[in-house]
């Protein structure tokens, strides 16, 4: 199985500034089909996840531009440009590019 | 409006069977894959398996193959997760989601269930 690693597991932050989650993969999750199934997800208090990001870089309808995903083969990046309150919640990558399908453990964005 | 809504909590004893379920509204329900993930209370989520409606031909991750069994039924647009005998190790939170049953989309899980939520006592 692909094993999906994240850092930091936990991320205060000030409402306004930035944050960034890292993810790495212990693969390269670059398809033979040339996509690169890495997807973002994010889990508020109580709530079922929610897809944020997929392919890397791509933005689900809906979800505001504050957020943004980059990077390749093993390793890669969700950040927020500036963390509003109701980005209180755990986000995870997950990559599908192999199955079994495999999560990251989790980083949960708490305001300072 | 798109949805896919899921049978409420259970409470049961281990050993008991159980089977709960997924309903697909708002979109064809044979064009999507419908995946089945855990997360056991205060922990991450777990990728369990996947099928398409269209044939129900599932696919496990190797932890959970022979532990549970899914299935789905076209005809009422619904997906099921099923245990024989379930373990106190079952207690958790399941969430279906859907995939569009297409190329160049394999990450993409727009829609999910809220959840139904398993308690097994010993």
């Amino acid at each position: 199985d692909i094993v999906m690693t994240q850092t930091p597991l936990s991320s205060p932050v000030t409402l306004g500034q930035p944050a960034s989650i890292s993810c790495r993969s212990s693969q390269s999750l670059e398809n033979s089909d040339g996509n690169t199934y890495l997807s973002w997800l994010q889990q508020r208090p109580g709530q079922p996840p929610r897809l944020l990001m997929y392919k890397i870089s791509n933005r689900l309808s809906g979800v505001p531009d504050r957020f943004s995903g980059s990077g390749a083969g093993t390793d890669f990046t969700l950040e927020i440009t500036r963390v509003e309150a109701e980005d209180v919640g755990v986000y995870y990558c997950m990559q599908a590019t192999q199955f079994p399908y495999t999560f990251g453990q989790g980083t949960k964005l708490e305001i300072k | 409006e798109v949805q896919l809504v899921q049978s409420g909590a259970e409470v049961k004893r281990s050993g008991e069977s159980l089977r709960i379920s997924c309903k697909g509204s708002g979109y064809s329900f044979t064009a999507y894959w419908i995946g089945w993930v855990r997360q056991v209370p205060g922990k991450g989520l777990e990728w369990m398996g996947i099928i398409y409606p269209s044939d129900s031909d599932p696919k496990y991750s190797p932890s959970f193959q022979g532990q549970v069994t899914i299935s789905a039924d076209k005809s009422i647009s619904t997906a099921y997760l099923q245990w024989s005998s379930l373990k106190a190790s079952d207690t958790a939170m399941y969430y279906c989601a859907r995939r569009l049953a297409a190329a160049g989309v394999n990450d993409v899980f727009d829609i999910w269930g809220q959840g139904t939520m398993v308690t097994v006592s010993t």
